[in-house]
């Protein structure tokens, strides 16, 4: 089945700073790949999602582009927030059954101003 | 309008209690998910609905935990004789067939 691995936490960074999170993944064929956002005591939202190899999905000025040759997923942002510090985390979707999300451990995020 | 709802918030439950976790999905979405969290972690999948029928269960981590969505809507998910380490946020999810999931606020269970 499908596994992730997702850069450990915690990340903190400086207002303006650059951010990368790194993502790889295992699956048979091409998953779509999504990243979800949980801020502090809410629910997880979706970041943003890419169904095929070269797509690059977009939000928030987060980019994350699908790297078929590296099973790869980085999620990055040019320049972070104080209101970014959150819990990121990487998931491909599972194929062939029931559509269920991988999720991987988790990044927390923190934003210095 | 309005997204996945999940009642109660939060529940305290002594040990070997049944609970039960109630989820509202988005109305008109097939799929209905569960998921378990654990303090720290990612979600971790339990069980998947479409419509009523209930399609993977393989996540369930016992068979003290049993899902039901019978008319293909609203779901519960039960826990019989809760053991400490059933403490964890259930989050629920609905979606359209093959569309991004969109997440409830989760149901944090603690279990003394």
């Amino acid at each position: 089945g499908n596994s992730v691995t997702q850069m450990e936490g915690p990340v903190t960074l400086s207002e303006e700073a650059f951010l990368t999170i790194n993502c790889t993944y295992t699956a048979t064929g091409y998953p779509s790949l999504f990243w979800y956002v949980q801020y502090p005591g809410e629910g997880l939202q979706l970041l943003l999602k890419a169904t095929k190899a070269d797509d690059k999905g977009s939000n928030k000025g987060f980019e994350a582009t699908y790297r078929k040759e590296t099973t790869s997923f980085h999620l990055e942002k040019g320049s972070v927030q104080v209101s970014d510090s959150a819990v990121y985390f990487c998931a491909p979707l599972a194929q062939g059954g029931s559509e269920k999300l991988v999720f991987g451990k988790g990044t927390k995020l923190t934003v210095n101003p | 309008g309005a997204g996945v709802s999940q009642s109660p918030r939060y529940k305290v439950a002594k040990r070997g209690q049944d609970v039960a976790l109630r989820c509202d999905p988005i109305s008109g979405h097939v799929s209905l998910f569960w998921y378990q969290q654990a303090l720290g972690q990612g979600p971790e999948f339990l069980t998947y609905f479409q419509n009523e029928a209930q399609l993977d269960k393989s996540g369930l981590p016992s068979d003290r935990f049993f899902a039901e969505r019978p008319e293909g809507s609203v779901s519960t998910l039960k826990i019989q004789r809760t053991q400490q380490e059933d403490s964890a946020v259930y989050l629920c999810a609905s979606s359209l067939r093959s569309n991004e999931q969109f997440f409830g606020p989760g149901t944090r269970l603690t279990v003394l």
